[in-house]
């Protein structure tokens, strides 16, 4: 079965520089969630989105932006990298229900690590 | 809003003893929770949820855990730890339709 695919999985940038997150969700899936999680802490929600607007957002900083395209494919582009941006960036997606209007269960991707240097 | 507790970072149990790890919720509606589980350097992987139909909920991986809206718990359980289970655990609850909200985790260690 298909999964949430991310790219690319290993990145490396220098403060400063600006760095562009990938997701492809499962086919037909509606929703994308964009997660940071740094060494040794749980994941931390950044934003998510349903049909292409925007949802729900949690602690981004205003140097990183989103957006879900029309192929529901999501990017989540970082700018003036930091030193403690380093983590591991997580995408989930899932579906919403349109009888509930619930979510289905979220399934993740395997995650891009980023590392500034 | 909804959260979840996981009470205590670390658990360490032998190899085919019991693995108990604890998640409370907090919610004012009935929740959607979930385990996942991470290996190192892993992405999470859904282990079970539960969502209404069922308060015992099975797993993948030979995992269950119990609703209980009297104690507002969500444990997960096994009855046989195997090595391959080591790994960090989260339980999370769906804080609206748009946000799931992670706990701190648990590490689970396997002694032989």
């Amino acid at each position: 079965a298909a999964g949430v695919i991310q790219s690319p999985r290993h990145l490396i940038k220098e403060k400063r520089e600006t760095a562009t997150l990938k997701c492809y969700p499962i086919p037909r899936h509606d929703t994308v969630y964009w997660y940071q999680q740094g060494p040794g802490q749980d994941p931390q929600f950044l934003i998510s989105f349903y049909e292409k607007m925007q949802s729900d957002k949690g602690s981004i900083p205003d140097r990183f932006s989103a957006q879900q395209f029309s192929d529901y494919h999501s990017e989540l582009n970082m700018s003036s990298l930091e030193l403690g941006d380093s983590a591991l960036y997580f995408c989930a997606s899932s579906l919403v229900r349109r009888r509930t209007g619930e979510n289905t269960e979220a399934f993740f991707g395997q995650g891009t690590r980023l590392t500034v240097v | 809003a909804q959260s979840v507790t996981q009470l205590g970072s670390h658990v360490s149990v032998s190899e085919g003893a019991l693995v108990l790890l604890r998640c409370n919720y907090s919610s004012s509606v009935p929740p959607y929770l979930f385990w996942y589980v991470q290996y190192p350097n892993q992405g999470l992987q859904l282990l079970l949820k539960y969502t209404s139909a069922a308060t015992l909920v099975k797993g993948i991986n030979g995992f269950e855990a119990e609703f209980k809206k009297s104690e507002t718990s969500f444990h997960l359980t096994k009855p046989s730890a195997h090595m391959s289970d080591a790994a960090e655990y989260f339980c999370a609850v769906y804080s609206s339709a748009s946000k799931i909200i992670f706990g701190s985790g648990t590490r689970l260690s396997i002694r032989p």
